[in-house]
Formats: C-alpha cells, structure tokens, sequence
C-alpha cells in the first residue's frame, strides 16, 4: 500500500506570495492533519480534515487554511507568505475514528518551503 | 491542557550503549501514547505505541511502557547502532474531547561508531 505523499518537495517562495502545498493520504485514511515542523517551535500542529470537514484547528494565524476533497486528498494554503513561515510541512494521515479504537497517524516525506 | 514534556537533547552515546529517553505526559482520561523517529530529510516514521496501561510497545530493539502511575512512556534500547541517530519523538492522541494528538518537542540521539 502507497505511503502518504506529499508534492512539492521543496518550494522558493518571496515574502507577500501565497503557496498551496499537496497532501495525498494512504489509500482508504480519511483523516488528515497537518503540522508545521521549525528548529525553534517543533512541531505545531495546524489543522485536521475529516470527510471534508475540519475537526480540529491550532493556534495559527487566519493566513493558513486548508481543505479536503471527496477523495480525502487534502491542501493547505498560506497567503501573504512571511519569512517566518519558512518550515517543513508535513501531513499525516489516520483511520476513521472509532469508538474505543487507535488512530496511528503515518507521515508524509513533508514539503520543505522556503520563504525569502 | 495535554501536553508531553521529552528529555532535552542532543544524547551522544557510543555504539552498542544503553539507551532511555525521557517521556512523561499530562492528560485527561487514558491517552494513547506513541513515539515516532525521524531521519535527516524525512518525515516522521512510527516507532511504537501503547493504549491502555502497562502495555508495552515495542519495534527494532526499542521498548517503551505505558506507565499510567507515573504518567510516564519512557523509550529504551539495550544496544544502540549508528543507524539509530535520529530525532525521537513522544506523542500523545486523547481519546475524549478533541483527539488531537500532542507531540514533545524532540530528542536528538547521536550514536559514535
């Protein structure tokens, strides 16, 4: 089974740009989350999909937003770009959630951007 | 709110030495806890879990027990390998309320041949 994957790779953003990154979850995972990793913050979490709809939500500014498709596939954009939004994105992608059960979110590779 | 609180970093430790990595966890009800690795350049790759007390998880040598009284998920090794230098991360998923889950800021291990 074909891993979670995330497209670009790697992105050269300018500061006032908007970027829209890509997140394609494990095949049947309806859940999506997506969390930005920084040297100083760690890792923060930004948003989490289900079904179309998002469930959770972090501390971020209202420049970050993202969506889910029909398909479970998910984006995330983030206008007005900043050089402190210079971060390696990753997705991760869960189950359902059942009752009583354990959702093991697995990893994208992440998209590494670059705002300058 | 929940939150993980991990060993700082970086841990050095020659090949073949005994590893522990710190872990405690605040959280409301019986969380399930996870730890996760990641290599230079990659994302994070799922090590081991546990979801109800006491249970042990394990995977390529390294073991953590859910330790409910000491709201502790400590990640040991008997033997570490260079290979094993990486970035550990301590996780929590709520099993109430939100379900978010809750990573520790990370430990960095270095492993000298």
């Amino acid at each position: 089974k074909a891993g979670v994957t995330q497209t670009p790779r790697y992105l050269i953003k300018t500061r006032g740009q908007q970027v829209t990154l890509s997140c394609s979850p494990i095949s049947g995972h309806r859940s999506v989350s997506w969390y930005q990793q920084t040297p100083g913050q760690g890792l923060q979490f930004l948003f989490e999909y289900f079904s179309e709809t998002q469930r959770n939500k972090g501390n971020f500014p209202g420049r970050f937003s993202g969506r889910q498709f029909s398909n479970s596939r998910s984006e995330m954009n983030v206008s007005t770009l900043e050089l402190g939004d210079s971060a390696l994105y990753l997705c991760a992608s869960s189950l359902d959630r059942l009752a009583g059960g354990v959702e093991t979110q697995y990893f994208g590779p992440g998209t590494r951007l670059l705002v300058l | 709110g929940d939150s993980v609180t991990q060993m700082e970093g970086p841990v050095t430790l020659s090949e073949e030495a005994f590893l522990t990595i710190n872990c405690t966890y605040t959280a409301t009800g019986y969380p399930s806890l996870f730890w996760y690795v990641q290599y230079p350049g990659e994302g994070l790759q799922l090590l081991l879990k546990a979801t109800k007390a006491d249970d042990k998880g394990s995977n390529k040598g390294f073991e953590a027990t859910y330790r409910k009284e000491t709201t502790s998920f400590h990640l040991e090794k008997g033997s570490v390998q260079v290979s094993d230098s990486a970035v550990y991360f301590c996780a929590l998923r709520a099993t109430s309320g939100t379900y978010k889950y809750i990573f520790g800021t990370g430990t960095r291990l270095k492993v000298l041949a």
